[in-house]
């Protein structure tokens, strides 16, 4: 069964330092979209992303984040100068249509933490 | 705005016995309504989906939800609990138009007692 895969599984920044967060959503799919988790807390939305542009996204997504789909495989989300808040785990997904109700496929995460 | 609770963030039941985990929403608009699972180190895993077809859905590993519009829930239950059911459960719901993002609930944690 095809899979979103997400890389590294674990990472652990320094409080400041950019980090680039890694995906490659299942090929055929043509949205793609980022959530996250903070430990004990709701999995939140943060962005979604079709036709090589953001379609939806929250508020949590401000200018310290960013996303780009650099090379018709990867899906990055890229979070500028990492806060003490930002740790969490963050999940990539992907879809074939738009639209929840058809289904996503979820990665099987990134830890982030910021020290 | 789109709001899902899910009551209980630790049901324990027994093998064999049933489980229910239960999900109350909000919204303004007619839903969708979802329940994900997640296995320890592992992604989220779509159970079943209710999209305005039948109420009573049925999902992977002989779990079902009913949605009740009178009651705003969406329970998941199972009848005989496994002890490979031991997970994080999470509700969730996003509009039927347009919308793609899924707003979720808290998560409940099932455990089964052998």
């Amino acid at each position: 069964e095809p899979e979103v895969t997400q890389t590294p599984s674990h990472q652990v920044t320094q409080m400041g330092q950019e980090v680039i967060l890694r995906c490659v959503p299942i090929s055929n799919h043509l949205y793609f979209y980022w959530y996250r988790q903070i430990l004990g807390q709701k999995v939140e939305f943060l962005v979604s992303f079709y036709n090589n542009e953001i379609s939806e996204k929250s508020e949590i997504f401000d200018d310290q984040f960013s996303v780009e789909r650099p090379d018709g495989s990867n899906f990055t989300l890229k979070i500028r100068s990492t806060k003490l808040e930002d740790s969490a785990m963050y999940f990539c997904a992907s879809s074939e249509w738009g639209g929840a109700g058809y289904g996503y496929t979820f990665g099987s995460g990134t830890r982030l933490t910021v020290v | 705005a789109q709001s899902v609770t899910q009551l209980g963030s630790h049901v324990s039941v027994s093998e064999g016995a049933l489980v229910l985990l239960r999900c109350n929403y909000s919204s303004s608009v007619p839903p969708y309504l979802f329940w994900y699972v997640q296995y320890p180190n592992q992604g989220l895993q779509l159970l079943l989906k209710y999209t305005s077809a039948a109420t009573l859905v049925k999902g992977i590993n002989g779990f079902e939800a009913e949605f009740k519009k009178s009651e705003t829930s969406f329970h998941l239950t199972k009848p005989s609990a496994h002890m490979s059911d031991a997970a994080e459960y999470f509700c969730a719901v996003s509009e039927i138009q347009g919308a793609q993002k899924l707003v979720f609930g808290q998560g409940t944690r099932l455990t089964i007692n052998p």
